[in-house]
């Protein structure tokens, strides 16, 4: 089975930095996704990393440690806007498929 | 470009009602599909999905059924709603399951809203 740990709630200031932890206990695993959810809506694809190390993208960075079952998500420059919920996914093998399984998500509030 | 779709976005059903959610993915073929639930302030649970026509797996015993009756349509169903059955559903999709290279991002449709009361 999986099991993906990620805080329940964080709160940063606009301009901040804030980084997002999650770790993961998985077989078979093939890559980690970050997801933003904002309340109401679907959630949309922010990063995906299957090797070590870090993929910067704008204002959001992900990092992956494999052997350490961990990864974090980076937002620099906070903005108001990204108040909302952040998914962390991992990917990995069953029943000869691979299948993204969800993390429970990190509520973001970002005050000013 | 690829679009999906669900509907309806929002229902308010009684108790022991039967449900039917629908989705349909456009501009790919073979498509992997996923059906996941997600509770007030919680994650997202995945109830089901499926590789191919016809082929479902269920990841969580309920009274919840899928189907796959064409490639690019998936179908969300209960022949008896009950209240703890309540919350948004979201269809999604991703390319080829069997790839160890790409991202497969997945891609959610708008998510339906269900209210069993």
């Amino acid at each position: 089975g999986q099991n993906i740990d990620q805080p329940t709630e964080m709160t940063a200031t606009e301009g901040a930095i804030v980084q997002i932890n999650c770790t993961y206990q998985t077989s078979g695993f093939n890559g980690l996704f970050w997801y933003q959810q904002h309340a109401g809506e679907a959630p949309t694809f922010l990063s995906y990393n299957v090797l070590d190390g870090l993929e910067e993208k704008g204002r959001f960075s992900s990092f992956l440690s494999r052997s350490k079952g961990y990864s974090y998500l980076l937002l620099k420059e906070l903005q108001m806007k990204d108040s909302a919920s952040y998914l962390c996914a991992v990917r990995d093998l069953r029943g000869g498929s691979y299948i993204p399984t969800f993390g429970r998500g990190t509520s973001l509030i970002v005050h000013p | 470009s690829q679009t999906i779709h669900q509907w309806p976005a929002t229902l308010v059903q009684p108790v022991g009602s039967p449900l039917s959610l629908e989705c349909t993915v456009e501009g790919t073929s073979n498509p992997n599909l996923y059906w996941y639930r997600q509770a007030a302030g919680r994650g997202l649970q995945l109830l089901f999905y499926s590789v191919g026509i016809g082929q479902i797996s269920s990841e969580v015993p309920q009274n919840l059924s899928a189907s796959r009756p064409q490639d690019r349509q998936f179908i969300l169903s209960s022949k008896k709603l009950l209240l703890s059955d309540s919350g948004f559903y979201l269809c999604a999709w991703n390319r080829d399951h069997k790839s160890r290279v790409s991202g497969n991002t997945i891609y959610f449709g708008e998510g339906s809203w269900l209210t069993v009361v």
